[in-house]
């Protein structure tokens, strides 16, 4: 069974970048039919999909994050990464790593989320 | 990006009782929305997909329909580890985008 875990630093400094990796286990990152995703929840809001990257390397970024935004594949480390700049208050979140089904087009599988909070 | 609605914000049920949340478009979006179910401290986990179909370990008692630009989800007789927060979700048209939740909470 396909599980996917987040790491990174849970506390970042603001104008500073928050990196993230998502851990793929139980199966590869380069089979076909999934899109691995990012998607954050700000603290008692609800869900934004930030972007998503296959395998091959092709991305889609929310616009509304586009200009601060990079997504990232190794495949040979079965992982994928998020790397957002300029970061202020309004990025604390709880972000979470999914794959996005390529025909069903839903979020059918999550890590369990990493809390991230900006401050000084 | 293309608005999701869901109504109502929260609602509350007894054990045994049927429920049903509603999801409305701000856009047709033909079939392509999902159903999550959160429970504190949690991930969302899939329950439906394309408006009606259930998610592989799901029970039966879920169910979604609708089509454009309203869904519906259902549950048909609450059980206690129903209680959680709901979401809807669009995949009609990027960036996908999610309903502000629906918190079912216990009479």
């Amino acid at each position: 069974q396909v599980q996917l875990q987040e790491s990174g630093p849970g506390l970042v400094k603001p104008s500073q970048t928050l990196s993230l990796t998502c851990t793929v286990s139980g199966g590869s990152i380069s089979n076909g039919g999934h899109y691995w995703s990012w998607i954050r929840q700000h603290p008692g809001k609800g869900l934004e999909w930030i972007g998503y990257i296959y395998y091959s390397g092709t991305t889609y970024d929310n616009p509304s994050l586009k200009s601060r935004l990079t997504i990232s594949v190794d495949t040979s480390k079965n992982q994928f990464s998020l790397k957002l700049s300029s970061v202020t208050a309004a990025d604390t979140a709880v972000y979470y790593c999914a794959s996005l089904t390529y025909y069903e087009r839903a979020f059918d599988m999550w890590g369990q989320g990493t809390v991230v909070t900006v401050s000084s | 990006d293309i608005q999701m609605t869901q109504s109502p914000s929260s609602v509350s049920a007894s054990v045994g009782d049927r429920v049903t949340i509603t999801c409305r478009a701000s856009q047709g979006i033909s079939s392509w929305l999902a159903w999550y179910q959160q429970k504190p401290g949690e991930a969302p986990k899939l329950l439906i997909y394309t408006a009606s179909s259930l998610q592989s370990g799901v029970p039966s008692r879920f169910s979604g329909s609708g089509s454009g630009t309203d869904f519906t989800l259902t549950i048909s007789s609450l059980q206690p580890e129903d209680f959680a927060t709901y979401y809807c979700q669009q995949a009609n048209t990027f960036p996908y985008t999610f309903g502000q939740g629906t918190k079912l909470e216990i009479k």
